[in-house]
């Protein structure tokens, strides 16, 4: 079935390094990727986005890459900070006519003053 | 912020009871999508509203309905509740544009069945 799944739970990394938290959907149909960052006690919180006919899209301190070829999203964060802290999910949308967004079961970074 | 509020924040039931759960979307929004997210994992989606009309539904048994009111705001219902409707329940409200569907999330209500 459908699924989005990421490789590490748990990322630990130093203030001021580079994060990089990675997701695999296996739905090749899905054309629409979102990366969310979600802080406890709140609602995800949208970060960046990317359609399938890009293979990396930049935002402030942020890029996302999609490698279509092997389902592989990834989520850079340049100069990693203490409020970058928190829960990081990728959802993928397959289009049609209802634009449900699909989940992994997220990623935990935590920064390290 | 995103600017869709939800309410309550919190909530305690018991089994077998039944909840009903308020969001009001982002100004301009017309379509809400109403998420389950239990404690560990992703949001699963259990179904969406465009225009006041059910437009996807998720793998969601008939006891979990819901509303959407002409000013967009819409309700989640849940009947007969188990145990294992314990979670924080997300709006995420959406404008479609362009082929991108961006979608915002409010706070969520955690629910507690006991």
């Amino acid at each position: 079935g459908e699924s989005v799944g990421l490789h590490l739970p748990t990322l630990s990394v130093q203030e001021g390094d580079n994060s990089i938290i990675n997701c695999a959907y296996s739905n090749s149909a899905s054309d629409y990727f979102i990366w969310y960052k979600q802080e406890s006690g709140k609602g995800p919180q949208f970060i960046i986005d990317i359609r399938s006919n890009m293979d990396k899209r930049q935002g402030q301190r942020v890029t996302v890459l999609l490698n279509k070829t092997v389902k592989h999203l990834s989520l850079q964060i340049a100069a990693t900070q203490p409020g970058d802290s928190a829960v990081y999910f990728c959802a993928e949308n397959a289009g049609g006519a209802t634009n449900k967004l699909i989940f992994g079961t997220g990623t935990l970074l935590a920064v390290q003053p | 912020e995103t600017g869709v509020t939800q309410s309550p924040t919190h909530l305690i039931k018991t089994r077998g009871q039944q909840v009903t759960l308020r969001c009001s979307s982002q100004s301009g929004h017309n379509t809400v999508s109403w998420y389950q997210q239990a404690l560990g994992q992703g949001p699963q989606f259990i179904f969406q509203y465009y225009r006041e009309e059910e437009n996807g539904r998720g793998n969601f048994p008939p006891r979990f309905s819901g509303l959407q009111f002409p000013n967009y705001s819409s309700e989640l219902n849940v009947n007969a509740l188990e145990l294992d409707d314990s979670a924080l329940y997300l709006c995420a409200s959406s404008l479609t544009w362009g082929g991108r569907i961006e979608q915002y999330f409010g706070p969520g209500t955690r629910l507690t069945v006991t």
